[in-house]
């Protein structure tokens, strides 16, 4: 089974508008911790917003927000009043485990968000 | 301050040839990490260090590739002989243990070609 499920192909959203961009994961751990990159056309990759297995409160990030629901085991992006510069992929990713024990990141396949002027 | 620096940017080599891939992680970095990205297999990684030590080495994808951490400031990722499938770009990325949530920052990486 895949550890991070990405199935939006891709996204539009008119600017200024927020757009939810979803991500599930499958874990047996109790501890891991959720992830969102961003990776514009240039290329580089862009960290933007992490979320701790035991954090009780939704992790926010100036415009980017998680919306973690555990028991359903999503962890979905919203980006809020967005902009011509927030198009591109965005990948969600996970570390299983404690920080200390496994630092290693898997990736989902990403989903492409345009919006629209 | 500097992000983590990769070099070359771009390489485009012949099949047969070694290829050695740089990088610099952000100062005080204790990990290091070494990702491919394609099309097909999307972005996974290669291995990674802790203080200079490799602690998972199982996403080399065989003997040709290799990678070491001489010092806390350089890394290398090789590959000897190069194969066109070896083509991708290449990240590397650090992260402090310090941090609660370890999040990893990425370079520009590496856009090798192998023809």
């Amino acid at each position: 089974a895949q550890k991070i499920t990405q199935t939006q192909p891709g996204m539009f959203v008119q600017e200024k508008e927020a757009v939810t961009l979803d991500c599930t994961y499958d874990t047996s751990d109790q501890s891991y911790g959720l992830f969102w990159y961003k990776q514009p056309s240039s290329g580089e990759m862009i960290f933007l917003i992490y979320q701790g297995s035991y954090d009780e409160q939704n992790a926010t990030e100036g415009r980017y927000s998680l919306n973690f629901q555990k028991a359903r085991k999503s962890a979905n992006l919203v980006i809020s009043a967005s902009q011509l510069g927030d198009s591109a992929m965005y990948f969600c990713a996970m570390r299983e485990g404690y920080a200390g024990a496994n630092s290693k990141l898997t990736f989902g396949k990403g989903i492409t968000l345009s919006v629209r002027p | 301050d500097a992000g983590v620096i990769q070099s070359p940017r771009h390489e485009v080599t012949e099949m047969g040839q070694e290829v050695t891939l740089r990088c610099k992680p952000i100062s005080g970095h204790d990990y290091l990490f070494w990702y491919r990205q394609t099309m097909m297999r999307g972005l996974e990684l290669l291995i990674y260090f802790n203080n200079n030590v490799p602690i998972d080495d199982s996403g080399m994808p065989e003997d040709r590739f290799s990678a070491k951490m001489p010092n806390a400031s350089f890394s290398t990722l090789k590959i000897q002989p190069s194969e066109p499938r070896d083509s991708a770009v290449y990240f590397c990325a650090s992260s402090y243990g310090g941090s609660p949530s370890y999040e990893q920052y990425f370079g520009p990486g590496t856009r090798l070609t192998v023809t």
